[in-house]
């Protein structure tokens, strides 16, 4: 099993572009969500899906889009990338949002806008 | 918004030394994780705890949920620089979506 996969693992960008970045989950997880990891700051939950075609905001949506066409995909957009969204990305999945099931979580994408 | 508190924020000890971290919070949680990420990688979940007073043992590694269900601690036996990382909690207020905490990041000196 894959897992969650996160790509790129790296990315630089200058203020103003926009980019992509790509979630895709084996598990048949139903739950996808979006975290952004500064320090000091914890895992703030930037947007979320409960299944295909369902999506909604979380704690720091400003600036970010999401779509879920798919059960396995979630992608992240930046529409135009700020120096503060300047961060470390993880894209997290559970089967349920039931009491007993955990996260699973990619690797993480570094993000740095310049 | 529902915080979590964790102490220390950091930890630095001896390999062999036993630890205890905490994960505090004003409200009750419906259940709470326990979760250890090390550097470039997400977090891997632990472990669950559901019910008030629950104990759970992973290795070396001792979890407990307090029995009001508002706070939680883990406990390392003999700790081991594996042990090293950023341990973070997470806990679920109702049907709620998952609140991390800060983290404790601990560093096990060989």
């Amino acid at each position: 099993n894959a897992g969650v996969t996160q790509t790129p693992k790296f990315q630089v960008l200058k203020t103003g572009q926009s980019m992509t970045l790509q979630c895709a989950q084996d598990m048949n997880h139903e739950y996808m969500s979006w975290y952004r990891q500064d320090p000091g700051m914890g895992l703030r939950l930037i947007h979320y899906s409960v299944g295909a075609g369902i999506t909604d905001q979380g704690e720091v949506p400003n600036g970010y889009n999401v779509s879920r066409s798919t059960t396995e995909d979630f992608p992240l957009r930046l529409l135009s990338a700020a120096p503060s969204q300047t961060s470390v990305y993880f894209c997290a999945s559970s089967y349920s949002l039931s009491l007993r099931y955990g996260y699973t979580f990619g690797s993480g994408t570094r993000l740095t806008v310049v | 918004t529902q915080l979590l508190e964790q102490s220390p924020q950091f930890l630095s000890i001896q390999e062999g030394e036993n630890l205890t971290v905490y994960c505090n919070s004003s409200s009750v949680f419906s259940s709470l994780q326990w979760y250890r990420q090390e550097p470039g990688e997400g977090p891997v979940l632990l472990v669950t705890v559901v019910t008030g007073g629950e104990v759970k043992k992973l290795k070396r590694l001792t979890f407990q949920f307090g029995d009001a269900r508002k706070d939680s601690s883990l406990h390392i036996t003999a700790a081991q620089p594996g042990d090293t990382g950023l341990y973070l909690c997470a806990g679920r207020f109702g049907n709620e979506k998952l609140t991390f905490g800060t983290g404790t990041r601990l560093t096990i000196i060989p």
